[in-house]
C-alpha cells in the first residue's frame, strides 16, 4: 500500500530543546514538502526538496532545519529557535510535474512548552 | 507570485442542501488549481484540480469546480451535502515558474446540520 507516514502523531518537548519529525513515503515520487498548519492560516511552506541532497527553503523556514539523504525520507528538525513551534505539521510529496497532486501524509501534532 | 482567497472562513449548510465555496487566486498565466479536504486532526486529500480543458471539472465525493478566468476564480460546488461532508476545505494554486510549489487559501470550514 503506497503512501506517506508521518510518526509520530503527538509530540511533546519542553522548550529549548530540538525534536526532530519524521516523513517517509514509498510512492516513488521525486518531490517532498514540510508545510506547518494554523489555525485559520491554511498551510504555509517551511522547506521543499525535489530532488536527493537537494532542498530549497520555503516561506518559514526560520528555525527549521531538514535534510534528505534518501529518496523516501526528509525529517524535518524544529529547532529551539523556532519562537512558536506549536503547531500541526504535514508532510507531502509529489512527482516534479506542476499538474500533479500533492500526497499528504497524517500530520505530526507538535506541543512545546 | 501567486496568492489564493478563501473569502468564507465558515460555513453552515443543511444536509441534502447544495454548497459552495469560493475561491479566487491571482497569478498572471493560466493557473494549476486544486481543492483538498481535510478531515480533523487528518492530512488533505486531493477533491480534484484544474490545469487545462474544459472548464468544469468533476471530482470525487460528487464535488465539481468551475474555473473562470474573467472572475480569477475557481469555485467547489455540491448539488447536496452529506453529513460526511463536514470537513476544512483548501484551494491551492500551482505556479509553474516556481519549483511545482503550492499556495494555500486560508481555509474554509464547513459545518452540516440535520
Amino acid at each position: 500500500d503506497g503512501g506517506i507516514t508521518q510518526s509520530p502523531k503527538y509530540l511533546f518537548r519542553k522548550e529549548g530543546q530540538n525534536v526532530t519529525l519524521s516523513c517517509e513515503q514509498n510512492l516513488n515520487h521525486d518531490a517532498m514538502y514540510w508545510y506547518r498548519q494554523d489555525p485559520g492560516q491554511g498551510l504555509r511552506l517551511i522547506y521543499y526538496s525535489q530532488i536527493v541532497n537537494d532542498f530549497q527553503k520555503g516561506d518559514i523556514a526560520e528555525g527549521y532545519s531538514v535534510s534528505r539523504e534518501k529518496k523516501e525520507s526528509f525529517p524535518l528538525t524544529v529547532t529551539s529557535a523556532q519562537k512558536n513551534p506549536t503547531a500541526f505539521y504535514l508532510c507531502a510529496s509529489s512527482r516534479r510535474q506542476i499538474w500533479d497532486e500533492q500526497y499528504f501524509g497524517p500530520g505530526t501534532r507538535l506541543t512545546v512548552t | 507570485a501567486q496568492s489564493v482567497t478563501q473569502p468564507d472562513i465558515h460555513i453552515t449548510v443543511s444536509e441534502g442542501a447544495s454548497l459552495e465555496l469560493r475561491c479566487n487566486y491571482s497569478y498572471g498565466a493560466t493557473p494549476y488549481l486544486f481543492w483538498y479536504v481535510q478531515s480533523p486532526g487528518q492530512g488533505l486529500q486531493l477533491l480534484l484540480k484544474y490545469f487545462s480543458g474544459d472548464t468544469l471539472v468533476q471530482g470525487i465525493k460528487g464535488f465539481e469546480a468551475e474555473f473562470k478566468r474573467s472572475q480569477s476564480s475557481f469555485n467547489l460546488r455540491k448539488p447536496s451535502v452529506h453529513w460526511s461532508d463536514a470537513a476544512e476545505y483548501f484551494c491551492a494554486v500551482g505556479d509553474s515558474s516556481e519549483d511545482y510549489k503550492l499556495s494555500f487559501g486560508a481555509g474554509t470550514t464547513v459545518t452540516v446540520r440535520a
